[in-house]
């Protein structure tokens, strides 16, 4: 069965201080995988994708992810943490023969100045 | 280009009443899927649709339906509302089924 982990609930970072949200995978076939970010009271927005390629993936916003397939993980990165990255973080994967997108539980991302 | 809408934005109803909530893709795309968010369970697949027809459904009862129109706006209804089901609904929509998906503001539903 297709599943997504996120298994951090909350992860707090300093400002500046890089920042790791971490996202492992169980998907039959090639992964296809997305990292969502939502603000308060708002819809989730699209920050970057893993389709194949590169393993080192950059997106919206300074963020970049890392696709490692020995370890079916894609941790969302960013160097240099800004209070205004605080929000919650979906990782999403779905494999090449099923087009259902699974979804992580979410991430709550504090950046304390 | 415009992004997903949905409308209504808010809405609050009555146990028992049915609702209908409404989602405009993004100009071109063909798939749209619902998602129910709550603080608890976090985001649920609720249903996709791609040129009209659903291809998958997720595991809610028979009250949560919806269907695509030819221009695919999407509507989805819940019937005998309960109590449990207020929630933020949201839509994505993408160009295939195989690529990101976009997401409109919600709906947010109160039932009373």
């Amino acid at each position: 069965a297709q599943s997504v982990a996120q298994p951090e609930d909350q992860v707090n970072v300093a400002e500046g201080n890089p920042l790791t949200v971490k996202c492992t995978y169980s998907v039959s076939g090639n992964p296809y995988l997305f990292w969502y970010v939502q603000y308060p009271n708002r819809g989730l927005q699209f920050l970057l994708k893993y389709i194949t390629g590169d393993n080192l993936v950059k997106g919206s916003y300074g963020f970049e992810a890392e696709f490692n397939k020995s370890q079916t993980s894609f941790h969302l990165k960013k160097p240099s943490a800004l209070v205004s990255d605080s929000a919650l973080y979906f990782c999403a994967v779905r494999g090449d023969s099923n087009y259902q997108l699974i979804w992580g539980a979410g991430t709550k991302l504090i950046i304390k100045p | 280009k415009a992004g997903v809408t949905q409308t209504p934005r808010y809405l609050i109803k009555t146990r028992g009443q049915q609702v209908t909530l409404s989602c405009s893709p993004i100009s071109g795309h063909r798939s749209v899927s619902w998602y129910q968010q709550t603080p608890g369970q976090g985001l649920q697949f609720l249903f996709e649709y791609f040129s009209e027809t659903q291809r998958n459904k997720g595991n809610f009862p028979g009250r949560f339906s919806g269907r695509q129109f030819s221009n695919s706006r999407s509507e989805m209804n819940v019937s005998t509302l309960e109590l449990g089901d207020s929630a933020l609904y949201l839509c994505a929509s993408s160009f295939n089924r195989a690529v990101e998906q976009y997401f409109g503001p919600g709906t947010r539903l109160t039932v009373t």
